[in-house]
């Protein structure tokens, strides 16, 4: 079974600059995050969709940062503009959605975008 | 409110050697699910094990082994006979609820573990 695929794996833009990361999921799995990942941090999460739904997105700036899952599988995060705190890795996660209990399953992350901001 | 303690940043050993890393966790939820995963130099979060609030049973998969104990809210991992390509960071983690919009994880700040030769 194919994991969760991101690109691109690294980026390197100067701020104010848009940048976008894209994530595809594994196969059957409904349920996507985007997670942050600082230097020396654990992830937070961004955001995270049901199908297309954005069911929490809290913690996502919205006055930069934008996402989108159209169609319920792929996913883009936007940053426009970035700024120089916006440098980080950028995880995408995906799980299945347990029909009896209606809780996620295990969290499975792809290989991160860094993002650095000169 | 929920968090995850790594109190230790960074252990040292030589290869064979036990290992322990500990995690502790604060929550007021009866329904959690506590998990470790690893990050190798790649970049990627490994998946590694995922428990139950329900279930304290202790786990030994291979050279891993988990100790849960909700009376002291710890999860700690223990490497036994250590290896090169265990040297990696470990980040527990920590979900809570049991409800449709409860499934974000709320991970500890990691502890590096690096094995030499």
């Amino acid at each position: 079974e194919a994991g969760v695929v991101q690109s691109p794996r690294y980026k390197i833009i100067e701020k104010k600059q848009p940048v976008a990361f894209w994530c595809n999921p594994i196969s059957g799995h409904n349920t996507l995050y985007w997670y942050r990942q600082n230097l020396g941090q654990g992830p937070e999460l961004l955001i995270r969709y049901e199908n297309e739904e954005a069911v929490d997105d809290s913690q996502l700036p919205k006055d930069r940062f934008s996402a989108e899952r159209l169609k319920g599988v792929d996913s883009t995060l936007k940053i426009q503009p970035a700024e120089l705190g916006d440098s980080a890795v950028y995880l995408c996660a995906s799980s299945r959605r347990l029909m009896i209990s209606g809780m996620g399953d295990t969290q499975y992350f792809g290989p991160g975008t860094r993002l650095t901001v000169l | 409110a929920q968090k995850v303690t790594q109190a230790q940043t960074e252990i040292s050993v030589v290869e064979k050697e036990d290992v322990t890393l500990d995690c502790v966790y604060e929550t007021r939820d009866t329904t959690y699910y506590l998990f470790w995963y690893k990050q190798p130099p790649s970049g990627e979060l490994v998946f590694l094990i995922r428990r139950n609030s329900f279930d304290e049973q202790n786990e030994i998969s291979g050279r891993y082994s988990w100790n849960f104990q909700k009376s002291t809210s710890s999860f700690n991992f223990t490497i036994t006979a250590s290896q090169v390509v265990d040297s990696a960071v470990y980040f527990c983690a920590l979900s809570v609820g049991s409800s449709y919009n409860t499934d974000k994880l709320i991970f500890g700040t990691g502890t590096r573990l690096q094995v030499f030769p």
